[in-house]
């Protein structure tokens, strides 16, 4: 079945970079996403990738996608402590009559941001 | 903007009791979804619709049923709550089911059956 895994935990110092990785299972996955969840409050759509590239940039944000290895990662430059929040990997995947929009979360990675 | 709510952030309820929680989205957006989260587990789809009056099971239906009278409410209802739905509850809503749409989410709904 479809899966999406990331690691739990992730500490960086800020201002340094900080890099959140997701392995997919599913190779019909034409969109990935990732969102973030500031404590306290529902998600929030940070960006999202197409499957036909391999690389997107949006100001600090910095998404990697090896299609190949079904790898997706995002990284954080010059992390700052108000970056410091749950990231979900997110995959879309064709069901429900040919959508895409449902989606499978990966369990989220706990950013901590240290002064 | 785009607003999602969710009618209360906390609620503890009784095992047995039947369990109401309200979403409104004010875009008029077709579709909305139910998720649940856990630690260590993400999110979990429970139920969406595509329009009124019309629902999908998600992954993980057993134990919630949902209504959809108007396009701007969702109601996840849990018919006799038990202690495994202890869990933070998110609703969400898109325009669209094709890839690439974001889906918007209210703030959640910290459920405790006791």
């Amino acid at each position: 079945g479809e899966d999406v895994e990331q690691s739990l935990f992730l500490s960086v110092r800020e201002g340094d970079s900080s890099v959140i990785n997701c392995t997919y299972t599913d190779s019909s996955s034409t969109y990935l996403y990732w969102y973030k969840q500031e404590p306290g409050a529902g998600l929030q759509l940070l960006t999202y990738i197409f499957s036909n590239m391999d690389m997107k940039q949006d100001q600090r944000l910095t998404v990697l996608l090896n299609k190949k290895d079904k790898h997706l990662s995002l990284r954080i430059a010059d992390t700052q402590t108000g970056d410091s929040a749950i990231y979900f990997c997110a995959e879309s995947i064709w069901r429900y009559g040919g959508s895409q929009g449902n989606l499978i979360f990966g369990k989220g990675t706990k950013l901590s941001v240290k002064p | 903007d785009v607003k999602v709510t969710q009618s209360s952030r906390y609620l503890v309820k009784r095992t047995g009791e039947k369990v109401f929680l309200e979403c409104v989205q004010d875009m008029d957006h077709e579709n909305m979804f139910w998720y649940r989260q856990d630690p260590g587990l993400g999110l979990r789809l429970i139920y969406f619709s595509y329009d009124v009056k019309m629902k999908e099971k998600g992954d993980i239906p057993e134990g919630y049923s949902v209504s959809r009278e108007k396009k701007e409410r969702f109601s996840l209802i849990l018919e006799s709550a038990s202690t495994n739905q202890t869990s933070m509850y998110l609703c969400a809503s898109s325009s669209s089911l094709a890839g690439g749409v974001e889906q918007y989410f209210g703030p959640g709904t910290r459920l405790t059956v006791t």
